[in-house]
């Protein structure tokens, strides 16, 4: 069974660049779609974007302009950055392998998540 | 954007079934996806488009979809499903959207 694994720094400076990575164990990143979702605390999930193992990708519009998901497939993990952040992006990080049909994908395997804290 | 709206909160007494709703316009022609987050752990998918469940989720849970309106419906109601309960849908303008999310108390 697939295992993901989010690390990264838990606290990121206003304007800053949040950067996670996201390590996949149990199988290969190769041939899959690969997303990064987030949760503010006491709120509802947020899709940021995904990533296919060829690096093609795909983001919320809401954060395009922001947010940079990569794939290194010799080290089976994939990654997030997130630009000019501000406390609004503070919330619980997790990367997920978006599986299913193509034309309705759905979020099989998630990592535990971890927490980002926006402050100075 | 395509919204997907759910109610805050759902109440339901122990043995009796839940009734989570999802509304999107003409979501019935989308497959939905149903997601359970406990408190302090990662969403696990417990439905998959509309009413497929993954190997290690129990029967209790199933779901529908028609209209305007999809359901994900878990029978005999135990302590152990008190969560919030996501769906989410594939649009092609918007691509994975979720709804806001209900709290399932178990009374």
């Amino acid at each position: 069974q697939v295992q993901l694994q989010e690390s990264g720094p838990g606290l990121v400076k206003p304007s800053e660049t949040l950067s996670l990575t996201c390590t996949v164990s149990g199988g290969s990143i190769s041939g899959d779609y690969w997303s990064w979702i987030r949760q503010p605390p006491g709120k509802g999930l947020e899709w940021l974007g995904y990533v296919f193992y060829t690096g093609s990708t795909n983001y919320n519009p809401s954060l395009k302009s922001r947010v940079t998901i990569s794939v290194d497939t010799s080290k089976n993990q994939f990654s997030l950055k997130l630009s000019s952040v501000t406390a609004a992006d503070t919330a619980v990080y997790y990367c997920a392998s978006l599986g299913g049909d193509f034309r309705s994908p759905y979020l099989d395997y998630w990592g535990q998540g971890t927490l980002v804290t926006v402050s100075s | 954007s395509y919204v997907l709206t759910q109610p805050p909160s759902v109440s339901v007494a122990p043995r009796k079934a839940a009734r989570i709703t999802c509304e999107g316009n003409n979501i019935g022609s989308k497959s939905v996806h149903w997601y359970q987050q406990k408190p302090g752990q990662a969403p696990v998918l417990v439905v998959h488009d509309d009413s497929d469940r993954p190997s290690d989720i129990p029967e209790r849970f199933s779901g529908s979809n028609s209209g305007n309106t999809a359901t994900l419906t878990i029978s005999r109601v135990e302590a152990g499903d008190e969560a919030d309960y996501y769906c989410q849908v594939w649009d092609s303008s918007s691509d994975v959207v979720f709804g806001g999310g209900t709290k399932l108390t178990v009374l």
